[in-house]
């Protein structure tokens, strides 16, 4: 059963336009991950949100976790090729375990 | 000074074979973990082990078997290799204290098997 679904799957844009990711779930999280992942290497945390309503900004990237704690999103201002990567939201359950959504791969062409 | 490595990066074998891949992690964590991912990224938890000890199984075949010699390491035995396994693997470690929410990922290793 897939808890996470993350849109767009795909996004290819160019450099200096904003783009928007959305990651829902029907479930109730503690906090939620976003991840960022290069080809050939493991993710790496972004970022952990965990108050409904929270925003948390990193340079260009602001995060935003909704009321309820189902549903989250990642917003890029002026992206840049550097941007380029997987995007992954992940859930957190008990325990430390993550729920991850397919991720969204981003290109952003010079 | 790496502070997840997994070994090998890279393993192509035949199916019916049986193979090991290795992690370790210089962070001093507990809590240690297996993920798969699939040909289309999707990254889905197998198992997690803390302090030795088996805390989560994701209905993982019986064929995948977990083994932590100590805390530092937790390795994947799989018997029978099928088709299907051809995955990227990842070991991950859980922070404690302040940084409990945060995992640490390995830099994977590319199963395929033929």
């Amino acid at each position: 059963t897939q808890l996470l679904e993350q849109s767009p799957q795909f996004l290819s844009i160019q450099e200096g336009e904003n783009l928007t990711v959305y990651c829902n779930s029907s479930s109730v999280f503690s906090s939620l991950q976003w991840y960022r992942q290069e080809p050939g290497e493991g993710p790496v945390l972004l970022v952990t949100v965990v108050t409904g309503g929270e925003v948390k900004k990193l340079k260009r990237l602001t995060f935003q976790f909704g009321d309820a704690r189902k549903d989250s999103s990642l917003h890029i201002t002026a992206a840049q090729p550097g941007d380029t990567g997987l995007y992954l939201c992940a859930g957190v359950k008990g325990g430390g375990k993550l729920i991850f959504g397919q991720g969204t791969e981003l290109s952003v062409k010079p | 000074d790496t502070a997840v490595s997994q070994t090998p990066k890279y393993l192509v074998t035949q199916m019916g074979n049986d193979k090991s891949i290795k992690c370790e992690q210089n962070l001093g964590h507990d809590t240690m973990y297996w993920y798969k991912q699939d040909s289309k990224k999707f990254l889905k938890i197998m198992f997690s082990y803390n302090n030795k000890e088996l805390i989560i199984n994701e209905t993982v075949p019986n064929r995948f078997s977990p083994k932590s010699p100590d805390k530092a390491h937790l390795n994947l035995h799989i018997n029978s290799l099928e088709l299907g396994d051809s995955a990227v693997y990842f070991c991950a470690t859980r922070g404690e204290g302040p940084a409990q929410e945060t995992q640490y990922f390995g830099p994977g290793t590319r199963l395929l098997v033929l």
